[in-house]
């Protein structure tokens, strides 16, 4: 079954406004998220590395202030993609792992700016 | 940081035939890779991984082999079905668990019935 939950699946939103998405562990804590983003026919690229209790770790060329995250507790993770533009159309999906066996994946979030 | 290479970005096989795909990483100091197929919208699933130890790993149709000296990993599918049809990604991290992934750029693989 599902070791992350990912919500939602899909979020249609007007340039200028925030948009949040949530990641759960289902079943167990999780100390870390990570948070990808994918383009049409591309690659997923790692956007920043959240902490429970900790701020965040934001991969290069990632602004921190448009993308907010924030990790509360163990089982809960959240993205807010801050005054959205068309250019942040993407596919956003979290990962985390079941302690070493693998990474596991969120459903994804398809994000439209129109 | 680490960057993944990946080859074909397409490939067409006929049902039946095999498919082979190729990745090549930069750091060294990676020890974990694990391949995903991805289908369209979907999120990535695991299919097969393998650690820097091992130098070929099996499982039924699928198979990763691993040259740790020239820092390059391929998956091979034998008997490809039209369900194998999909993107599959690489990607290599310094260890399996709690690590960033850096993937490659994917390959889209067809099969042809």
């Amino acid at each position: 079954g599902a070791v992350v939950s990912q919500h939602p699946s899909w979020v249609i939103c007007k340039s200028g406004t925030s948009v949040k998405i949530e990641c759960r562990s289902l079943d167990f804590q999780a100390t870390t998220m990570f948070w990808y983003r994918q383009f049409p026919k591309q690659s997923l690229m790692l956007m920043a590395t959240s902490n429970e209790g900790s701020k965040a770790t934001y991969e290069q060329g990632v602004e921190k202030d448009k993308f907010l995250i924030n990790h509360a507790s163990l089982t809960l993770s959240t993205l807010t993609v801050t005054s959205a533009h068309p250019e942040d159309s993407s596919f956003y999906i979290c990962s985390n792992w079941l302690w070493d066996t693998e990474a596991f994946f969120g459903q994804g979030t398809r994000l439209t700016v129109v | 940081g680490e960057n993944v290479e990946q080859h074909p970005s397409t490939l067409s096989v006929q049902e039946g035939d095999s498919a082979v795909i190729k990745c090549t990483y930069s750091d060294s100091a990676s020890n974990y890779f694990p391949w995903y197929k991805q289908e369209l919208g979907k999120r990535p699933q695991l299919i097969i991984d393998i650690r820097s130890n091992v130098g070929e790993k099996k499982d039924q149709r699928i198979a990763v082999t691993l040259n740790k000296t020239a820092k390059h990993f391929s998956l091979h599918i034998t008997e490809t079905q039209p369900e194998d049809s999909a993107v599959y990604f690489c990607a290599a991290s310094r260890r399996r668990g709690n690590e960033k992934l850096t993937f490659g750029t994917g390959t889209r693989l067809t099969i042809i019935p």
